[in-house]
Parts: C-alpha cells; structure tokens; sequence
C-alpha cells in the first residue's frame, strides 16, 4: 500500500455503536490529521497530532476520541454518535511545516 | 479569524476549453500561503497548485494557474485545455504560517467536464 489509507471505506452504525476507524500513512511522515467533510460545508478539522502528540483539538465532541499510538497510525474511536455525524471523515498526513497534505480517500459514515 | 468563500458551487466547461474558479479569503496576516486542492469522485484529494502570498508571480501547474490579486484577497484557478479527468470537487485552502498545521477550506466547486 502506498500513501495514506483508511479503513473500513465505509461505515453504517446506530447510535449506540462503537467504532473506530482507521489510518494508515506510508509516507513517512510526522504530522497526521482527521478532518470532518459534510455536504456543502468546509471541511472541518477535527484533530492534529504531531510527534504523536495531540496539538489541536477544534472544539470536537467527546464521542469522538482520536488515538495515535506512533506516527503511522491514527484511529478514531466513535461511540453514541448523532445522525448529524454522518459524513465523509478524511484523514490526511504531512511533514511538520510541510507543504502539503496527503489524504487519505476517507470513511463515508453513516448513523442511523 | 481566517475565512474562504467559493461562490460557485458548480461550474461546467466543455472539453478543451478553458474554466476559471473562484476563491475569496479574509484574512488581517500579511503572509499566508493559499492552495488549490482536487477531489475526483471516490478518489483522494491531491494538492493542484500553492501560492505564497509574498510572490507577486501567478503559481502555474501545467495546464493550472492562478490569478492572485492580494489586494482583492481573491484567488481564482484557471484550467485551461480542459480534460474529463478534470471533473472533480475543488477546493480553496489557506493556510497561516503562524499555524502551519491548519488549512482552512473553502465550500468547494463541483467541476463537470463535457465532451
């Protein structure tokens, strides 16, 4: 695998689920990224880890719980979401102070 | 706080011919960096072009370019020679150097390509 991958591509839970979802990033990278994408919204940046470590954090709900556990890896873990939570989640890496974002072709969820 | 604004949710264009989509932002820095980003259907989004604000000189890809007018805050994609693999999601981003891990998106534009 090349780039950066999700899995699963996509996603149906009720809301009394738990999930995760999972990134993957082959690029060597040291920053990676979640990001919220809803029809005719920007994207919303949700989380950033740098080094690993948790650098920001945009206001997210706490059913929404992100874990990195080393700089290749990134989950997020969903537990009694809300309709309005469906949405693409993409998840994207770069270089710390690097140009460019890698994205990953993201996990279409949906909660019924 | 930073903002970009596409007006045009959708544009369409025929093959060969040449699109313009636009981009807006607001923003009280006076160094920033701004970008252009492509998401085919069910496909990744991949970076197009950048401009940093402090050139003066259009950033140009291949058959993409931009119109940067700082003065505006506008900054527009041209396609030109445009080709169906061109049909896709666009999308505006800026990006602070005070917080480089941040990209602020725009709406997006939908992009049809016709034969």
């Amino acid at each position: 695998e090349t780039g950066v991958t999700q899995t699963p591509r996509h996603l149906v839970m009720g809301m009394t689920n738990k999930k995760s979802l999972k990134c993957e990033q082959h690029l060597g990278h040291n920053a990676m990224y979640w990001y919220k994408q809803s029809a005719k919204k920007p994207l919303e940046l949700m989380f950033v880890y740098s080094l690993e470590e948790r650098v920001e954090n945009n206001s997210v709900p706490s059913r929404f719980s992100p874990e990195c556990p080393n700089s290749s890896h990134l989950f997020l873990h969903l537990h009694t979401l809300q309709p309005e939570d469906s949405a693409l989640y993409l998840c994207a890496s770069s270089q710390i102070g690097g140009w460019e974002q890698y994205f990953g072709p993201g996990t279409r969820l949906t909660v019924t | 706080a930073q903002t970009v604004t596409q007006s045009q949710p959708e544009m369409s264009v025929q093959e060969a011919e040449t699109v313009t989509l636009s981009c807006t932002y607001d923003t009280s820095e006076s160094d920033y960096y701004l970008f252009w980003y492509k998401q085919p259907p069910s496909r990744q989004m991949i970076l197009v072009i950048r401009q940093e604000a402090y050139k003066q000189q259009n950033a140009t890809e291949n058959r993409f370019s931009v119109n940067f007018q700082k003065a505006a805050k506008s900054f527009s994609l041209k396609i030109s020679d445009s080709q169906l693999g061109d049909a896709a999601m666009y999308f505006c981003a800026y990006r602070s150097p005070e917080n480089t891990d941040k990209l602020i998106f725009g709406t997006g534009t939908r992009l049809q390509v016709f034969p």
